[in-house]
């Protein structure tokens, strides 16, 4: 039983480069989320899908764009990198919208 | 704007200490309430959560928390830490507006660290 996979486990990126972080759920939870991570900043949702063919915007969507072509995959693209998006990012996932959630084991980025 | 407070960023604790770590939220419609916790170098999981019913609620590893809706808040609590509860602490709060639509927010974070 995987859970949650995220891919790659850590990247270091040329600022203006575009990269797409990869989650992977196996649980055939509705719900996914894409969440940074900073220290003092705490948890803050990028984007979210409550079930597959949706998305929606978080706290902090901008520079970010996702999709959600099937229920088990929501890769997380950056367009255009910038040092502002270091950060270690985790993907969730949960039954329903709002419930408890799963997460993966993070993926940290460095854009320099 | 609806938050999530936890007031204490770090703590340090000796072993059989007892532990209590404060939340509070701003929101007062219908919530939901969880505790998460990032053991060092592991993803974030649940310690324990409250969607209702008897407002102090039993998570693993002797972890309890208890919400008290009129003061907002949903602090954590252990009777006699340990070591291996080394971690950082995850307040989340789950709001439901009357559109039926849902926030889901984190604290910022508390870094426990006990001493063995």
């Amino acid at each position: 039983i995987a859970g949650i996979t995220q891919a790659p486990t850590s990247q270091i990126l040329a600022a203006g480069r575009r990269m797409t972080l990869r989650c992977t759920q196996d649980m055939r939870h509705n719900a996914m989320y894409w969440y940074r991570q900073d220290l003092g900043l705490g948890l803050r949702l990028i984007h979210y899908s409550n079930t597959a063919g949706t998305t929606g915007k978080g706290e902090v969507p901008d520079g970010y764009s996702v999709s959600r072509a099937n229920t088990d995959d929501f890769p997380l693209t950056l367009a255009s990198a910038v040092p502002s998006q270091t950060s270690v990012y985790f993907c969730a996932s949960s039954v329903g919208a709002g419930n408890e959630q799963f997460f993966g084991p993070g993926t940290r980025l460095t854009v320099l | 704007a609806q938050s999530v407070s936890q007031h204490n960023h770090h703590v340090i604790l000796s072993e059989a200490a007892s532990l209590e770590l404060g939340c509070n939220y701003s929101y007062g419609g219908t919530v939901n309430l969880f505790w998460y916790v990032q053991y060092p170098g592991q993803h974030l999981q649940l310690l324990l959560k409250y969607f209702s019913g008897d407002p102090l609620v039993k998570g693993i590893k002797g972890f309890e928390a208890e919400f008290i809706k009129s003061k907002f808040s949903f602090n954590l609590r252990k009777p006699s830490v340990q070591w291996s509860d080394t971690a950082e602490y995850f307040c989340a709060v789950r709001e439901v507006d009357t559109s039926g639509t849902y926030k889901y927010i984190f604290g910022t974070g508390t870094r426990l660290k006990v001493l063995a």
